[in-house]
């Protein structure tokens, strides 16, 4: 497998303007997550679904992120309008079986810039 | 509320040394702990695992020591190579809750 892919991989856009970031979990995972990261504030989880259904969002800073999975091979994170502070490492995770032993296979990251 | 946090945020090791990598955790409940790599420009990478009823857990080059009496948890890397210079991170996890993420030490490997 290829294991968790995201893209793209880099994203420079203005403020105001719609982001949207891809995932593809590895086959067979169960779970997808949702995190960003900034030298501030570590690595933060956004948002995780289960067999494509959100669990939990509380993480989602507010409503100019969603986040959908509309299929077990895909889903999307979407911050609509974006703003600087929003610039950070958004990753992707995804695994198998339960969250009692959760070991999480990560993408490579997209690098979000807003200007 | 109870969270994951590192004694040390940066470590400097000479190539060839072993490396100790601190993590101290709050909560009691936490049953199964996990350590990652991240690697410049990369997602963390799962290493290592150790259930709460284990004190000590060996993978390749690596060792993972849990002390739950003081709520301790230490990465061991023997003979640290260049390669392994990265940002650890450790992960607690509490039943079936999401597993919480530590802030992660920078280990630097000098040649």
């Amino acid at each position: 497998d290829a294991g968790v892919i995201q893209s793209p991989r880099h994203e420079v856009t203005e403020m105001g303007q719609e982001v949207t970031l891809r995932c593809k979990p590895i086959s067979g995972h169960d779970y997808l997550f949702w995190y960003r990261q900034t030298m501030m504030r570590g690595l933060e989880l956004l948002i995780y679904f289960n067999n494509n259904v959100p669990i939990d969002d509380s993480g989602m800073p507010e409503d100019r992120f969603s986040a959908k999975m509309p299929n077990a091979s895909f889903s999307t994170l979407k911050i609509q309008p974006s703003e600087p502070r929003d610039s950070a490492v958004y990753f992707c995770a995804s695994s198998p079986g339960s969250l009692a032993k959760n070991i999480q296979y990560f993408g490579a990251g997209t690098r979000l810039s807003v200007l | 509320g109870e969270s994951v946090g590192l004694h040390l945020p940066t470590l400097s090791v000479q190539e060839g040394d072993n490396s100790i990598i601190n993590c101290a955790y709050s909560n009691s409940a936490s049953d199964y702990f996990i350590w990652y790599k991240q690697e410049s420009g990369k997602g963390p990478q799962f290493i290592i695992d150790i259930r709460s009823n284990m004190d000590k857990r060996q993978g390749q080059r690596v060792t993972v020591l849990l002390n739950k009496t003081v709520k301790h948890l230490s990465l061991q890397i023997a003979a640290t190579q260049p390669g392994d210079s990265a940002v650890y991170f450790c992960a607690e996890n509490i039943g079936s809750y999401i597993p919480t993420f530590g802030r992660g030490t920078s280990l630097i490997v000098h040649p």
